[in-house]
């Protein structure tokens, strides 16, 4: 999967409690990308990085925010999970925004009780 | 705003048929068109993308893909289908106006039977 780890691959929480999921690249890539995949939905942009403590938002970011202090590392914190938010969350990267394809991590599959 | 369809929620064909999953797209500008694939519990991998040039683009798996500007479509194709192609396939398109980001189809589930 293109040097991209994701972490934790699953995990189960309580409606109420912050989470954060992790993305590591080793690629150097500039751009970082979260989204969530959800049956009938496709895959919808949550926020992005296009570089080191650059974000911003993308088509479904209410509930999220994220941080990116290092080119590698790029997270995803949901500060009070909702039921809504169980999905499967995927991080991506690419060398630029445009013309180059985006690489995809295994995804973190996030149930939210 | 851009925008992807991809009509088919799902297509069969028989091992050893041609395959062709179906993508149209909007955009006010030009556009990078892009196929995925993602099997079972796994992320997406990248197939194959339109930047510019030749209508007729080749990609990974012997996958190939047409764009086609006036009926605004960027179907995905294959001669001969395999088992082993049973995937999710996602069309994505960016558009060149602009700075925007990636948007991506709801997805086609290509089942290949025996």
């Amino acid at each position: 999967d293109a040097g991209i780890t994701q972490s934790p691959r699953h995990k189960v929480t309580e409606t109420g409690t912050p989470v954060t999921l992790r993305c590591h690249q080793t690629e150097n890539h500039r751009y970082m990308y979260w989204y969530r995949q959800d049956p009938g939905h496709g895959l919808r942009l949550i926020h992005y990085s296009y570089g080191v403590k650059d974000t911003d938002k993308g088509e479904v970011s209410d509930g999220y925010s994220v941080s990116r202090s290092k080119t590698e590392d790029f997270l995803l914190t949901l500060e009070s999970a909702t039921s809504s938010q169980t999905s499967v969350y995927f991080c991506a990267i690419s060398e630029t925004a445009d013309r180059n394809e985006q690489f995809f991590g295994p995804g973190t599959r996030l149930t939210v009780l | 705003a851009q925008s992807v369809a991809q009509p088919e929620d799902q297509v069969n064909v028989a091992e050893g048929n041609p395959l062709t999953v179906k993508c149209t797209y909007s955009v006010s500008g030009n556009p990078y068109l892009f196929w995925y694939v993602q099997y079972p519990n796994r992320g997406l991998q990248f197939l194959l993308k339109y930047i510019t040039g030749d209508n007729l683009v080749k990609g990974s798996y012997g996958f190939e893909a047409e764009f086609n500007k006036s009926q605004t479509s960027f179907h995905l194709k294959k001669p001969s289908a395999l088992v082993s192609d049973s995937a999710l396939y996602f069309c994505a398109v960016r558009d060149l106006s602009g700075y925007s980001t990636l948007t991506f189809g709801k997805g086609t589930m290509l089942l290949v039977s025996p």
